[in-house]
């Protein structure tokens, strides 16, 4: 079945730990995207990239970090400089930029202590 | 900045009735708009959109209705159902962009 994969569902870190959310996708989908979603808040677009090797910074880049080496995969690191780590996190792909409709993944649920 | 709004957090509808959820947005460029639907612990599934060269869009039980003067978009179910209990995400782009989202508006249809 076509779809996104990210893994793992829950994600368990220390403070000052470096950590890299996965995402794949084997939809044939151009571009991809990684959202946060907060209690009470929408989606924040985090990084989307349009084709491998490019990406593009979103609303809430910083201390975030990602690669696009290949069109399936997307990985994100939450680096030690992000100051509220712990968020659910959601990556999504669509055929095109901008989406017309963007298929998301299951979700990551990050805990930073 | 918060691009896209839902001011509701909750709606609460009977089961049978039409439920319509709110969207307004700020940035006139937006020329595109979904509503997403979302369970817990989940990632959202696309539930409809429109253009802005639109007014309306009908899919089923589901209708989504653009007022660009008053950057105002609705989502109406009629008629609700249990089975449409779930969080409802507003969302907007225009060529290029990421999606941007609004907070979300929890709809609860009750039996």
């Amino acid at each position: 079945d076509g779809g996104i994969t990210q893994s793992p569902k829950y994600l368990f870190r220390k403070e000052g730990q470096n950590v890299t959310l996965s995402c794949e996708q084997n939809l044939n989908h151009d571009a991809m995207y990684w959202y946060r979603q907060d209690p009470g808040q929408g989606l924040r677009l985090i990084y989307y990239s349009q084709i491998v090797n490019d990406f593009q910074k979103g609303d809430i880049a910083e201390g975030y970090s990602v690669s696009r080496e290949k069109k399936e995969s997307f990985p994100l690191t939450v680096t030690s400089a992000q100051k509220n780590p712990t968020a659910f996190y959601l990556c999504a792909s669509s055929s095109q930029v901008g989406g017309y409709e963007q298929y998301f993944g299951p979700g990551t649920r990050l805990t930073v202590t | 900045d918060q691009q896209v709004k839902q001011n509701s957090p909750s709606l609460s509808v009977q089961e049978g009735r039409i439920s319509i959820l709110n969207c307004d947005y700020t940035n006139s460029m937006f020329d595109y708009f979904l509503w997403y639907k979302k369970y817990p612990a989940e990632g959202p599934t696309f539930l409809i959109s429109i253009s802005s060269i639109k007014d309306k869009n009908e899919d089923g039980r589901f209708t989504v209705f653009l007022n660009k003067s008053a950057k105002h978009l609705s989502l109406h179910i009629v008629p609700s159902q249990p089975g449409d209990s779930a969080v409802y995400f507003c969302a907007a782009y225009f060529g290029g962009s990421g999606m941007r989202f609004g907070a979300g508006t929890r709809l609860t249809v009750k039996p």
